[in-house]
Order: structure tokens, then sequence, then C-alpha cells
């Protein structure tokens, strides 16, 4: 059974870097087939698709933050990780990592997710 | 705005059957079978339905179906129990440069 966990800071200061990292086990990062995401869920809405990275290192960004977002992969230690830059208050949410798989289409199993607030 | 447009909420008594709509584009639900849809529980995360419109992952009960018809994709919940109560979101696949797109969700009130 695939198991994500996300880890990172509950607590952001405004214009910094939001980091967070998904550990995974039951499942190697590197098997093919799989992408490896982060999708997030601002306070009562619903959700967005942030972004996802191949174990080649291939990335897909949502657009609306293509400028702002960089996932990186850590084969070694089968993890992956999330860095969103200038962040504001606007940014707080749920964020989750997730599995896509590609032949379905879908994101089959995710972490049970990571509340980062922006604030001073 | 979501890319995919859902009913904010719908309602249903048990035993009954309710049905929710996902409308998308050619670009989206349309053009793709790569309609899925999340279950999601307060403070929970979400969890995985439906996959490719109209399959369902190993364990989830064969009470919840897919379907599609042009650009709109539904969720029929059928024999609705008290613990199907909660929010439902709709995906797709998209060929423009936001490749997964979802729904807005939408709350199953089960009164």
């Amino acid at each position: 059974q695939v198991q994500l966990q996300e880890s990172g800071p509950g607590l952001v200061e405004p214009s910094q870097t939001l980091s967070l990292t998904c550990t995974v086990s039951g499942g190697s990062i590197t098997s093919g087939g799989y992408y490896w995401g982060w999708i997030r869920q601002l306070p009562g809405k619903g959700l967005e698709w942030i972004g996802y990275i191949y174990y080649s290192g291939s990335t897909y960004y949502n657009p609306s933050l293509k400028s702002l977002v960089t996932i990186s992969i850590g084969t070694s230690k089968n993890h992956f990780s999330l860095r969103l830059s200038s962040v504001t208050a606007a940014d707080t949410a749920v964020y989750y990592c997730a599995r896509y798989a590609m032949v379905q289409g879908s994101f089959d199993y995710w972490g049970q997710g990571a509340l980062v607030t922006v604030s001073s | 705005q979501s890319a995919l447009t859902q009913p904010a909420s719908v309602s249903g008594s048990p035993g009954q059957s309710i049905t929710i709509s996902c409308t998308g584009t050619s670009s989206d639900v349309g053009g793709y079978e790569y309609v899925s849809w999340y279950q999601q529980h307060p403070g929970k995360a979400p969890k995985l339905m439906i996959y490719d419109v109209t399959n369902r992952p190993s364990g989830v009960s064969d009470r919840f179906s897919g379907s599609k018809s042009g650009n709109t994709a539904s969720l029929t919940i059928s024999g609705l129990q008290a613990e199907d109560e909660a929010d439902y979101y709709c995906s797709s696949y998209s060929n423009s440069n936001t490749l997964v797109v979802f729904g807005g969700g939408t709350k199953l009130t089960v009164v």
C-alpha cells in the first residue's frame, strides 16, 4: 500500500518561500507510469493543481503559479519537494501531495495534507 | 473560477439516488476519457472514487458509478447512506497549459 506524508513548516512569513516535502513509502518514486504531484485547497474552497514531476525530473506546472513554483525529486530518499516563492496570505492553504497514475489520469493516493499559514 | 462546473450542493434521502454533474469543454471532459471523481470528508484528504469516467478503484462501493455525455460527466450514487455525506470533486485531463483541472466541488447532504 503506497503512503504519502507531507512535512514542513506550518507557518511562513509573507514574501518568504514555502517549502514542503512529501515522503513516499510502500512504493518507489522511480516506478514508471506515475507523476508525483502537489495540490492545494484554500480555506473553504476547492482543489487546485499546482504541478507534478516524473522521476526523470520532467516537471509540469499550473501556468497560474509557474513562475513561483519548483517541484523537485530526491530519488535516494524516495521523496519529492515543493517550493513556492514570494508567498502572500492568499497562499494560505492545505497542501496535499499525491500520486498521479498516468494510465488512469487520476490521483490514486494522497497524503493527509499539511496546513500552511502565511502570516507575520 | 474553476475550470469545470459543478452544482454547489445536492441532497437526497437515505436509499435514494442522486447525480452530480460536471461540465467542461471539448478541451477537457469532452475530449478525453480521463475524468475522475473524488470524495472528501471534512478535515480529510480527497479519496479517488471513479477514474477513466466509469471505473471504480478496488474497495469503492458499486453504489458509485460514473458516466459521460459530450462535455458533461456525471457521478451517480445509488442507495444513499449517511456516510456518503461529503464534498465531491470532479477532475479531468486538459489539453490546455493547465493539464489537470478540477470542478468547484459539490456538497452532498443526506437528509
